[in-house]
């Protein structure tokens, strides 16, 4: 078990650019979520997949924002035309279905920073 | 009103105290509660979670729930420099997962 992994971990990019984030969830875990946290604040939920299925989306999400799971293992979160407001830390978490707890566990994040 | 609501502190303890989270909860339907500690600059990192009303223990840490109150607290006992840090807590629906902003925890040697 070597935990869930993101990639980058940070992104610099000019407003009006795209950008893709990478997720890779602990082995097994069927549930994956996105989350977006900024100084001083919790993290905000933005999307959950079920294996590949995305069940639920933040209705404060974005038309700018998709999020895609293929194949029921990682998932990519892209933002396009990158605004200011985009700057964040964006993390991404997983639980495990069959184990009924609901615990979900958070990768180290990619830090965002739109110029 | 936030649905998860935190005193963000920050909260002052000498070293070996025992130091006391709380949080309130909006949604009676939240099924079970998290907490997460968070160093500056990194991810939160679960602690433990609670589901049923009551304690629950961990080690250093208790866990406190009263559904009837929607209050959540988090005890840390013989607290140490290294349990500084930001503690989040979340309630769950389903689902749906809520954090509060956090309490900024400050552990004095």
């Amino acid at each position: 078990d070597t935990g869930v992994s993101q990639n980058p971990r940070h992104k610099i990019t000019k407003r009006g650019q795209n950008v893709t984030f990478r997720c890779d969830p602990i082995s097994e875990h069927n549930r994956l979520y996105w989350y977006r946290q900024t100084l001083g604040q919790g993290p905000e939920f933005l999307t959950y997949f079920q294996n590949e299925a995305q069940l639920e989306k933040s209705r404060l999400l974005s038309d700018r924002f998709s999020a895609e799971r293929p194949k029921g293992s990682f998932s990519t979160l892209e933002i396009q035309r990158t605004e200011q407001g985009d700057s964040a830390m964006y993390l991404c978490a997983s639980s495990s279905m069959s184990s009924g707890s609901y615990e979900q566990y958070f990768g180290p994040g990619t830090r965002l920073t739109v110029t | 009103q936030k649905e998860v609501e935190q005193n963000s502190g920050p909260l002052s303890v000498p070293e070996g105290a025992i130091a006391s989270l709380n949080c309130t909860y909006s949604d009676r339907g939240s099924q079970s509660f998290f907490w997460y500690r968070q160093y500056s600059g990194k991810s939160p990192e679960l602690i433990m979670s609670i589901y049923s009303n009551g304690d629950k223990e961990d080690g250093r840490f208790t866990a406190q729930l009263n559904k009837a109150s929607q209050y959540v607290s988090l005890l840390i006992r013989d607290s140490q420099p290294s349990d500084s840090a930001t503690y989040l807590c979340a309630g769950r629906r389903n689902n749906d997962m809520r954090f509060g902003a956090g309490t900024r925890l400050t552990v004095k040697p």
